[in-house]
């Protein structure tokens, strides 16, 4: 198992262009989330899904999209990027309910925006 | 609503001191908590997590923490400090997403571990 892949690994943009952002899991996890980690800030929730076809808004949703068409993959969508948006981007994922305790990471993303 | 508080956003300890990390959580049911660390550049590890079994928590590299109601915290300890345990650590809650349970960890800011020579 690969357990969970994020791809790229880094990236850089420049302000208003788009790029997705992919999450993929191997072992068959209901729910997926994304976030982003900024210094002094911790992680925070941008979007999650609790299974194909749906997702939600988290925290800090503003100039995402993100889209659950297959249960393994979770995209996060950066429609005109702003240097805001320069930060760490993690994935994870859970079996399903009540295993929240059982969270899987990828390995992240970091995104600049100049 | 349900969240977490680490105290100190960096901690010096010398190597082979006890290593103290705070964190306090407030929750109006019982929590899920959690301690994660992160070494520079990669992803989040799980350390140890309290889903109210025993109130101390055995960990990962000799980490544990202690559940401690009356109090509201969830301190991580480790007797001896390495310079291996250089690292960033999270304190996270597990939270109610609407209706679909405690599904969601809401995370601390963090807290940068440095080990002195």
């Amino acid at each position: 198992n690969a357990g969970v892949t994020q791809t790229p690994k880094f990236r850089v943009l420049k302000t208003g262009q788009s790029m997705t952002l992919l999450c993929a899991q191997d072992m068959n996890h209901e729910y997926m989330y994304w976030y982003r980690q900024d210094p002094g800030m911790g992680l925070r929730l941008i979007h999650y899904s609790v299974g194909e076809g749906t997702t939600a808004k988290g925290e800090v949703p503003d100039g995402y999209n993100v889209s659950r068409l297959k249960k393994q993959n979770f995209l996060l969508g950066l429609e005109s990027a702003a240097p805001s948006q320069t930060s760490v981007y993690f994935c994870a994922s859970i079996k399903n309910r009540g295993t929240v305790h059982e969270q899987y990471f990828g390995p992240g993303t970091r995104l600049t925006v100049t | 609503a349900q969240s977490v508080t680490q105290l100190g956003s960096h901690v010096s300890v010398s190597e082979g001191a006890l290593v103290l990390l705070r964190c306090n959580y407030s929750s109006s049911v019982p929590p899920y908590l959690f301690w994660y660390v992160q070494y520079p550049n990669q992803g989040l590890q799980l350390l140890l997590k309290y889903t109210s079994a025993a109130t101390l928590v055995k960990g990962i590299n000799g980490f544990e923490a202690e559940f401690k109601k009356s109090e509201t915290s969830f301190h991580l300890t480790k007797p001896s400090a390495h310079m291996s345990d250089a690292a960033e650590y999270f304190c996270a809650v597990s939270k109610m997403i609407s209706n679909f349970g405690n599904e969601k960890l809401t995370f601390g800011t963090g807290t940068r571990l440095t080990i002195i020579p």
